[in-house]
């Protein structure tokens, strides 16, 4: 089956720990990205990647890490957690991308 | 510069009405335009896409899409909703070239019997 998986699902961490969400997809695309979904704001880019070793940064890049070693993984890096990061992400998957994504079933965190 | 408008934060309908959700974007050249669906603590599925061609876009779930260039809008209709329709809604505008893909704010959509 054709799909982006993340994880985890949830996590709850605190102020300043480093944590990983790691993100993989199955179908070859060239096309991978981070959207944080907050209330009254809708989806918002993190940070995108054309390709392996291909990154750069969406419409709120601060705070957070990417690396594209392999095409089918894209992990999000959070080195030095804070509140403010609290906030429902997504990763996606795109052949290209204006094509559309394809989305994960998010990870929801909590920074306390 | 880019951007997508969904004039509607919420909607609610009854079961069986017809539902128009509107969508209004910005885009220098000749957009893709995608609808998704959120329903509560799920990701955002594709509900249907334009690219080119025929301006009625059909979809999946019953739901359809008007393509107006003259409007720039990109509204998404279902004749008769169902209970199960009940979801958040987004719109997204993209492009050919680059990374250039953008949603707007989302409708949520609320179905009373």
């Amino acid at each position: 089956e054709a799909q982006v998986t993340q994880n985890p699902r949830y996590l709850i961490t605190v102020t300043g720990k480093k944590l990983t969400v790691t993100c993989s997809q199955n179908m070859n695309h060239e096309y991978m990205s981070w959207y944080r979904q907050d209330p009254g704001l809708g989806l918002r880019q993190i940070y995108y990647s054309m390709n392996v070793e291909v990154t750069d940064k969406g419409d709120v890049p601060e705070g957070y890490k990417v690396s594209r070693k392999e095409k089918r993984n894209f992990p999000l890096i959070l080195e030095s957690p804070s509140p403010n990061q609290t906030s429902l992400y997504f990763c996606a998957s795109s052949p290209r991308g204006g094509y559309g994504y394809t989305f994960g079933s998010g990870t929801r965190l909590t920074v306390v | 510069a880019q951007s997508v408008t969904q004039p509607d934060i919420h909607i609610t309908v009854s079961e069986g009405a017809s539902l128009e959700l509107r969508c209004n974007y910005s885009y220098g050249a000749t957009p893709y335009l995608f609808w998704y669906v959120q329903s509560p603590g799920q990701g955002l599925q594709l509900l249907l896409k334009y690219f080119s061609g025929d301006t009625l876009v059909q979809g999946i779930k019953g739901f359809e899409a008007e393509f107006k260039r003259s409007q720039s809008s990109f509204n998404l209709r279902k004749p008769s909703v169902h209970w199960s329709d009940a979801a958040e809604y987004f719109c997204a505008v993209g492009a050919n070239t680059g990374n250039q893909f953008y949603f707007g704010t989302g409708t949520s959509l609320t179905v009373i019997p």
